[in-house]
């Protein structure tokens, strides 16, 4: 069975706070990894692609461990709109199109 | 651009009625997809389409669930005899959908179903 883990969290932080996130999957022949962000009773809004060579985007940056099979989320100088659930997404590559989503961390950044 | 649109945005229903949830997608997105996520839960899969092949049924729970999708566009899921277990909000998603292409999935607001 693939499966893509994550802690629920929640992980509660003061604002400016950096926190760092990991998801790992089972499934060694994926090859398309993504963190959305869904805020509360909104649908999953996409994050940022995650790439072999590591990627940032202005306070978050994603890397990719393929030996460790798990992705990272870091994110730096919490803001309290950064407040939110983080899912991990993990795909195959080839000819598989379905998604596997962890069921996400919670963060609660506080003032 | 317009983004994925779904409706109803809520939809509450009697034990046994059949329901029916629409979804539009981003146009020139050739895969769709259907997840319903229950209250504090994961996204559960539930059915792909892409472009005309047939559609990956495989995450549908139980044979009252199907979804068409008409000219490669407009996906509709239909929900027979609902229970009150199929309660949930079920999303649907559309992405480019590219052969061996690293594409991200754009969601819709999703229907909020209740079952009384």
């Amino acid at each position: 069975r693939k499966e893509v883990e994550q802690d629920p969290g929640p992980f509660n932080v003061p604002e400016g706070a950096t926190v760092a996130f990991n998801c790992t999957y089972s499934n060694s022949a994926s090859q398309s990894f993504f963190w959305y962000r869904q805020d509360c009773r909104k649908e999953p809004k996409l994050l940022m692609s995650v790439y072999s060579s590591g990627n940032e985007d202005g306070r978050f940056t994603a890397q990719l461990n393929r030996a460790s099979q798990y992705i990272s989320l870091l994110i730096r100088d919490s803001k309290l709109s950064d407040s939110a659930t983080y899912l991990c997404v993990v795909k195959e590559g080839g000819g598989s199109y379905i998604p596997t989503f962890g069921r996400g961390t919670s963060l609660i950044v506080h003032p | 651009g317009a983004g994925v649109s779904q409706s109803p945005s809520n939809k509450v229903t009697e034990k046994g009625k059949d329901v029916e949830l629409r979804c539009d997608p981003i146009s020139g997105h050739t895969a769709l997809y259907w997840y319903r996520q229950s209250l504090g839960q994961g996204l559960e899969f539930l059915i792909y389409f892409q472009g005309n092949s047939a559609p990956d049924k495989s995450g549908l729970p139980s044979d009252r669930f199907s979804a068409e999708r008409t000219g490669g566009s407009v996906s509709t899921l239909t929900i027979q005899r609902t229970q009150q277990e199929d309660s949930a909000v079920y999303l649907c998603a559309s992405s480019l959908g590219l052969a061996g292409g690293h594409y991200e999935q754009y969601f819709g607001p999703g229907t909020r179903l209740t079952v009384t």
